[in-house]
């Protein structure tokens, strides 16, 4: 049930733009984005909600397909603060207020 | 608001030994959760509650308990811990419906079983 995400790490000059995946093998009831810098607690990004719904970040977009069960987060005009863990947590329907989460993708901005 | 805030901040046991890891909130949430994140995993969900007095088992529960005896307060107990069980430990809240909700993380606890 772990969604997958891809790819696993990239890195990135500043500027630059960046898309990570996610891809569920079960229908989802939303979709969320988080980030982590080392060492700290992950923090919200966006929300994507079945419906088109979506909640969130000002600078960073992101898509949901619904019939793929997939989702995408676009990392547009990288800046340094933008390094980190990203990951997706996946909600099934039956089990809403649960998340399971991918393994994360590390990006790393350079200079 | 100090948001989610986890107690203790690192802590080392002896296998075998037992410990309670605190995580509160103050922000009325009803929705609370405890993860373990270990390298290349991922964020794994413990057990969670959905409201005062309720608890149910996530992903990897085994070896693991918790009580939620005031809305604010979530406890994860380790009975006898095990190396395996070395890990950071990530509490979270979210609000009432929890549904499409985001979730606040606190600051970790890290964990090491000798």
């Amino acid at each position: 049930q772990q969604p997958v995400q891809s790819p696993q790490a990239v890195i990135l000059r500043e500027g630059e733009d960046a898309v990570i995946n996610c891809s569920s093998s079960k229908a989802l009831y939303s979709v969320h984005w988080y980030r982590q810098k080392h060492g700290e607690a992950p923090i919200f990004l966006m929300i994507l909600l079945k419906g088109g719904e979506q909640k969130g970040h000002d600078k960073i977009s992101a898509s949901f397909n619904e019939k793929k069960q997939q989702s995408s987060l676009y990392l547009t005009a990288s800046q340094l603060s933008y390094s980190g863990t990203y990951f997706c947590g996946t909600e099934f329907w039956g089990s809403q207020g649960n998340l399971i989460f991918g393994k994360g993708t590390k990006l790393s901005v350079k200079p | 608001n100090a948001g989610v805030t986890q107690t203790p901040k690192f802590r080392v046991l002896k296998t075998g030994q037992s410990m309670t890891l605190l995580c509160a909130q103050d922000m009325n949430h009803e929705y609370m959760y405890w993860y373990r994140q270990d390298p290349g995993m991922g964020l794994r969900l413990i057990h969670y509650s959905v409201g005062e007095g309720t608890t149910a088992k996530g992903e990897v529960p085994d070896g693991y308990n918790v009580s939620r005896l005031k809305k604010q307060n979530f406890l994860l107990g380790l009975e006898s811990a095990a190396p395996s069980q070395t890990s950071v430990y990530f509490c979270a809240s979210s609000p009432l419906t929890g549904r499409g909700e985001t979730q606040y993380f606190g600051p970790g606890t890290r964990l090491l079983v000798l």
